[in-house]
C-alpha cells in the first residue's frame, strides 16, 4: 500500500514571493508521482508528473517539482507566485506495474493562499 | 471538447433517499473512477472500472454501487443515503497504459440531511 503526506494544510504567501509545498510518500514499490491543482469550485487539473528520467520536472503555470528517491519526497516549487495561484494542491502517487487501471493515492491537500 | 461531465452539480437528499450520480467522458478512455473528497482527507477512491464490463472496489466502497453502462458512462448509486455520505464526488477517466493520466470532472456536491 502507498501513503502520501502533505504536512502543510495551509500555506499563506505574499504575491511574487517564492513558495514550496511539501510532499512525502511511503511505498514498498516504485511509484509515479503527480501534483494536481484544484481551483475553487472546480475539479482537479494535472499540474505536473514524474514518470521517469530527469528528477526535476516542469509543469504548467511556472511550477516545478523535484523527485528525491532517497528522501521519498516530491516537493512543488514556484519562484514567484501570483494571486491566481490561490488554490488547493494535491500530491498523488501510483505504483508502477499494477495493470491497466491508474489507481491514485492522494495526500490530504495543501491550500495555497496568495495575498497582496 | 467536454472531457468528463458530471451531473448533477448539486444535490440535497434526506436520509434514506436514493440517487444516482452520472458521469460521462468523451475522450474514448477505457478506465473510469469515482472519488469522494472530504475536508482534511483528500480524495479517496470509492470504485473504479478498469475497462468496460468490469468494476472493482476502491478504498471506501461501503454504501455505494456502480454501473459501467458503456465505455463512456460510469454511474454511482447511493441506495439509502446517510449523513456520512455528505461529500463532494468526483469522477475521473484515463486511457490504458501504465503512464496514463487521470482527467477529472467538476464534481457533484451532495448534502444528506
Amino acid at each position: 500500500a502507498q501513503s502520501v503526506t502533505q504536512l502543510d494544510s495551509q500555506v499563506p504567501v505574499f504575491e511574487e514571493a517564492p513558495v514550496e509545498l511539501r510532499c512525502n510518500y511511503s511505498s514498498s514499490v516504485s511509484v509515479y508521482l503527480f501534483w494536481y491543482v484544484q481551483y475553487p469550485n472546480q475539479g482537479l487539473q494535472l499540474l505536473l508528473k514524474y514518470l521517469s528520467g530527469s528528477t526535476l520536472v516542469k509543469g504548467i503555470n511556472g511550477f516545478e517539482a523535484e523527485f528525491n528517491k532517497s528522501q521519498t519526497s516530491f516537493h512543488l516549487r514556484k519562484p514567484s507566485v501570483h494571486i491566481s495561484d490561490t488554490a488547493e494542491y494535491f500530491c498523488a502517487v501510483r505504483p508502477i506495474n499494477t495493470g491497466t487501471a491508474s489507481k491514485l493515492t492522494f495526500g490530504t491537500g495543501t491550500r495555497l493562499q496568495v495575498t497582496l | 471538447n467536454a472531457g468528463v461531465t458530471q451531473t448533477p452539480k448539486f444535490q440535497v437528499l434526506k436520509t434514506g433517499q436514493s440517487m444516482t450520480l452520472q458521469c460521462a467522458q468523451d475522450m474514448n478512455h477505457n478506465s473510469m473512477y469515482w472519488y469522494r473528497q472530504d475536508p482534511g482527507m483528500g480524495l479517496r477512491l470509492i470504485y473504479y472500472s478498469a475497462s468496460e464490463g468490469t468494476t472493482d472496489k476502491g478504498e471506501v466502497p461501503n454504501g455505494y454501487n456502480v454501473s459501467r453502462l458503456n465505455k463512456r458512462e460510469f454511474s454511482l448509486r447511493l441506495e439509502s443515503a446517510a449523513p456520512s455520505q455528505t461529500s463532494v464526488y468526483f469522477c475521473a477517466s484515463s486511457s490504458l497504459g501504465q503512464k496514463n493520466i487521470q482527467y477529472f470532472g467538476a464534481g457533484t456536491r451532495l448534502s444528506v440531511l
